[in-house]
């Protein structure tokens, strides 16, 4: 496709829940970035692959949290037993960059907004 | 205290103002950009720097780097520029984000 695209875009979870959040990054595109953004908020970094690997995962909250990206292409954010403070937007982005310190400018996804109730 | 910090927070403007926001940063730095938030979540990216000043069109991006300090600069604004305005600086390999400035344009 052209761009990023995340699905659902909203998703609506009782608490306790499990969700599963996808994220398509361009074509080609070797890094990938996971971010939280709660209301009225910058982003904040969750997770971040090359290819397949999971480099750094320093920024999920707790380890409800968990991320894969098997073939090095879409990714999932899985969250287990919703909270409502997971409540946010939750933003994919990728960048063609191989190197953990690209400076690849980052293409992002319109995010998916979650609400914990 | 953040270690990316922006102001104004909120910003209101008429037609054809020029305008300044910036951003303040206490980490060290590979990279600094400048993203447009519109509502419903799409970030767009204006502006990579590492050093001096970006022109595109109407906006102008530039970076000291010895002050740690970044500003963005519209200049003949227009109602189309109303958006959040996020300062996000590269540190190793992960993205650091202001909590944005809201600009509303009015005609």
């Amino acid at each position: 496709g052209a761009g990023v695209s995340q699905s659902p875009r909203y998703k609506v979870a009782k608490r306790g829940q499990d969700v599963a959040l996808r994220c398509d990054p361009i074509s080609g595109h070797v890094s990938l970035f996971w971010y939280q953004q709660a209301l009225g908020q910058g982003p904040e970094f969750l997770t971040y692959f090359q290819n397949e690997a999971q480099l750094d995962k320093s920024g999920l909250p707790s380890d409800r949290f968990f991320a894969e990206r098997p073939e090095g292409s879409v990714s999932t954010l899985k969250i287990q037993r919703t909270q409502q403070e997971d409540s946010a937007v939750y933003l994919c982005a990728s960048s063609p960059g191989t190197s953990l310190l690209s400076t690849d400018t980052q293409y992002f996804g319109p995010g998916t907004r979650l609400t914990v109730l | 205290k953040n270690e990316v910090e922006q102001s104004p927070q909120n910003l209101t403007a008429q037609e054809g103002e020029f305008i300044t926001i910036n951003c303040s940063y206490s980490v060290g730095i590979s990279a600094l950009h400048w993203l447009q938030q519109h509502p419903g979540g799409g970030i767009v990216s204006l502006f990579m720097l590492s050093s001096g000043k970006k022109k595109h069109g109407r906006l102008i991006a530039t970076i000291n780097i010895q002050e740690k300090h970044s500003s963005l600069h519209i200049t003949a604004s227009h109602p189309r520029d109303s958006a959040v305005y996020i300062c996000a600086v590269l540190n190793t390999d992960k993205l650091i984000f202001g909590t944005g400035t809201r600009l509303q344009v009015f005609p």
